[in-house]
């Protein structure tokens, strides 16, 4: 069945740089790949998705590329503000319509 | 509109004993999820139903958890006998269709139930 990897678990950067966080999956079939922020003690919140017929998708400051080829998608979040700071999932769908979830990564903003 | 309701918010319970929980989805919604997020970690899909249908519970310990979605609305997620590997967030989520290959739709969650078993 499908597994998705994602990497780093922590990652720290400064107010107003970029920050990447990276998805790998293994099923080949996979099509649809959401990602989801948490903040502390708060629901999932999907902040942007991509479809496996799209390379690349943008919404302001958040991205998200997809290569097919690799197995790997990536969010991209740019001009980072304080309110970033959360947890990050990724998913890839799996069979029977099931989404598999990445582990996640807190993502850590510094003033 | 209104969001996916859960309740309990939190529930305190010793091992051994019962726990439900229950979840009203959006309006319209078709689709109802039932995750378990352990501390740390990712949802994990527990059952996946489809208006009163279930369409996928690879996941759920069936020997204690159960879970129905009467009329294709409301659903309760049970467990019985709860263990201590139980504590965890237990999360409801509805889409207009499903996840997954083919019917992509964003999934709306709940605010959880914090389950601890002490």
């Amino acid at each position: 069945g499908e597994n998705v990897e994602q990497h780093p678990s922590t990652l720290s950067v400064q107010e107003g740089d970029s920050a990447v966080i990276k998805c790998t999956y293994s099923d080949s079939a996979s099509n649809y790949f959401p990602w989801y922020k948490q903040e502390l003690g708060k629901r999932p919140q999907l902040i942007i998705d991509i479809r496996s017929n799209v390379g690349e998708k943008k919404d302001q400051r958040i991205a998200v590329t997809l290569n097919k080829t690799a197995k790997h998608f990536s969010l991209h979040i740019t001009e980072t503000q304080p309110e970033d700071s959360a947890v990050y999932f990724c998913a890839a769908s799996g069979s029977n319509y099931q989404l598999i979830w990445g582990a996640g990564t807190k993502l850590i903003i510094k003033p | 509109e209104a969001g996916v309701a859960q309740s309990p918010r939190y529930k305190i319970i010793e091992k051994r004993q019962s726990v439900a929980f229950w979840c009203n989805p959006i309006s319209g919604h078709a689709t109802l999820y039932w995750y378990q997020q352990i501390l740390g970690q990712g949802p994990k899909l527990l059952i996946q139903f489809q208006n009163n249908g279930v369409v996928d519970d690879s996941q759920l310990p069936k020997d204690r958890f159960s879970a129905e979605r009467l009329k294709g609305v409301d659903s309760t997620l049970k467990i019985q006998p709860a263990k201590l590997e139980d504590s965890a967030v237990y999360l409801c989520a509805s889409s207009l269709v499903g996840q997954g290959r083919g019917m992509n739709t964003e999934a709306f969650f709940g605010q959880g139930t914090r389950l601890t078993v002490v």
